[in-house]
């Protein structure tokens, strides 16, 4: 029972530096998202999608891009790594529910914890 | 948009006595409510929700909350707090007549207990 895989769990990057934060789940769930967690801001949302080949953005979107290629993955990339995206990044994922909505029953990874120095 | 609030970002607690972290939000449409845990360096568990049914919910490991729409809350309580309760506790509302597909998660209670 994997449910939903984050890697890596950590990593230091430098300024300027990108990466691809990978995230796969085996539920077959249509809705997955990525939420950075910062210390008294809760979980912010950064991109969604609902299914393969769609996606959208979340309230922080900027710096962060998505693409949904089949159900299981869900990679989120940094395009050009900056202090400000320090954080701990969630997959999230969840079954889709009437007017294409999710459900709000989230399942999350184990978080990966970045930092950009 | 919907939002939530979470007042008293830490809250300790003794062994054996209550736990209440208080919810409040805010909702334009009919919302679903939702109490998720976060156990020290892991991912989000949903420990209860609300959707339309009965206003009284209950969780896992003996949590339970109350929906009330007159005081726009949704509290979450426990009779007894245990060691193992030592954790981050959000709250999170989504909008289930709107038209985005957005959770909105509360800042959190960070629940320590003492022995």
């Amino acid at each position: 029972n994997a449910g939903v895989t984050q890697t890596p769990k950590f990593q230091v990057l430098k300024t300027g530096q990108s990466m691809t934060l990978q995230c796969a789940q085996d539920m077959n769930h249509e809705y997955m998202s990525w939420y950075r967690q910062d210390p008294g801001m809760g979980l912010r949302l950064i991109h969604y999608s609902v299914g393969a080949g769609i996606t959208d953005q979340g309230e922080v979107p900027n710096g962060y891009n998505v693409s949904r290629s089949t159900t299981e993955d869900f990679p989120l990339r940094l395009l050009s790594a900056a202090p400000s995206q320090t954080s701990v990044y969630f997959c999230a994922s969840s079954y889709v529910g009437a007017g294409g909505k999710n459900t709000g029953e989230l399942f999350f990874g184990e978080g990966s914890r970045l930092t950009v120095l | 948009a919907q939002s939530v609030t979470q007042l008293d970002s830490h809250v300790s607690v003794s062994e054996g006595t209550p736990v209440l972290l208080r919810c409040n939000y805010s909702s334009s449409y009919s919302p679903s409510l939702f109490w998720y845990v976060q156990h020290p360096n892991k991912g989000l568990q949903l420990l209860l929700k609300y959707t339309s049914a009965a206003t009284l919910v209950k969780g896992i490991n003996g949590f339970e909350a109350e929906f009330k729409k007159s005081e726009t809350s949704f509290h979450l309580t426990k009779p007894s707090a245990h060691m193992s309760d030592a954790s981050e506790y959000f709250c999170v509302v989504s909008d289930r007549g709107s038209g985005n597909n957005r959770l909105a998660f509360g800042k959190g209670n960070q629940v320590v207990v003492i022995p």
